[in-house]
């Protein structure tokens, strides 16, 4: 079966860092397109990042230069290394696994339960 | 202001019929596969339609996916007031080498 778990959480200042953590379970996440997707509370969902099955990586503009996504596939793990945060990062932040076409993404199949970010002082 | 366009709300009597709009253009929903999303009060995201029109196993055959050019619908037919959720729709962006949601859809069942 399927599992992602999300943690790594939690309030943080602005400007400060937080890394999450996303434990995948049922699956190899070195052979799958991973992905990280936040919701601002009572707002719609935004992408944030990729990383191919290839190592290749991919970030929204709004995050671009900030946060960083990675994987350790000894232990089946998706991370978003977030730093510089400000107040608009606050969201839920889910881990999804992706499917792929070949070349781009194609569908989010799996989601986590989500980790909640918030920045504040 | 997100890229793909979708109404904010849509409502129906239960047991009727419902569609959903999402409307982009050539750099994404034109060229390809949409997947819609189904989010539960409180509860995160779940595939509902990948591929354009493919039902995941275990979605209802009450929900259907249709694609022509640079527009998608979702389809749910025999509402039940456990359908009440917010629908996303989402793609590919080649122009912008993103993935792209759309605003997303509150659906009531009155």
């Amino acid at each position: 079966e399927v599992q992602l778990v999300e943690s790594g959480g939690g309030l943080v200042q602005p400007g400060g860092s937080l890394r999450l953590s996303c434990a995948a379970s049922g699956f190899a996440v070195s052979n799958n397109y991973m992905s990280w997707v936040r919701q601002a509370p009572g707002k719609g969902l935004e992408w944030v990042s990729f990383i191919y099955s290839g190592g290749s990586t991919y970030y929204a503009d709004s995050v671009k230069g900030r946060f960083t996504i990675s994987r350790d596939n000894s232990k089946n793990t998706l991370y978003l290394q977030m730093h510089s945060l400000r107040a608009e990062d606050t969201a839920v932040y889910y881990c999804a696994r992706v499917l792929d076409r070949g070349v781009t993404p194609k569908t989010f199949d799996y989601w986590g339960q989500g980790t909640l970010v918030t920045v504040s002082s | 202001q997100s890229v793909l366009t979708q109404p904010p709300s849509v409502s129906a009597a239960p047991g009727q019929k419902v569609t959903i709009s999402c409307s982009g253009s050539s750099s994404n929903i034109g060229n390809n596969y949409v997947s819609w999303y189904q989010q539960l009060p409180g509860t995160a995201p779940k595939l509902l339609i990948s591929d354009n029109n493919n039902r995941p196993s275990g979605i209802p055959d009450r929900f259907s996916g249709s694609k022509s050019g640079t527009s998608a619908t979702l389809g749910v037919t025999g509402l039940q007031t456990g359908d009440e959720a917010v629908y996303y729709c989402g793609t590919w962006d080649g122009g912008l080498s993103a993935w792209v949601f759309g605003g997303g859809t509150k659906l009531t069942v009155l």
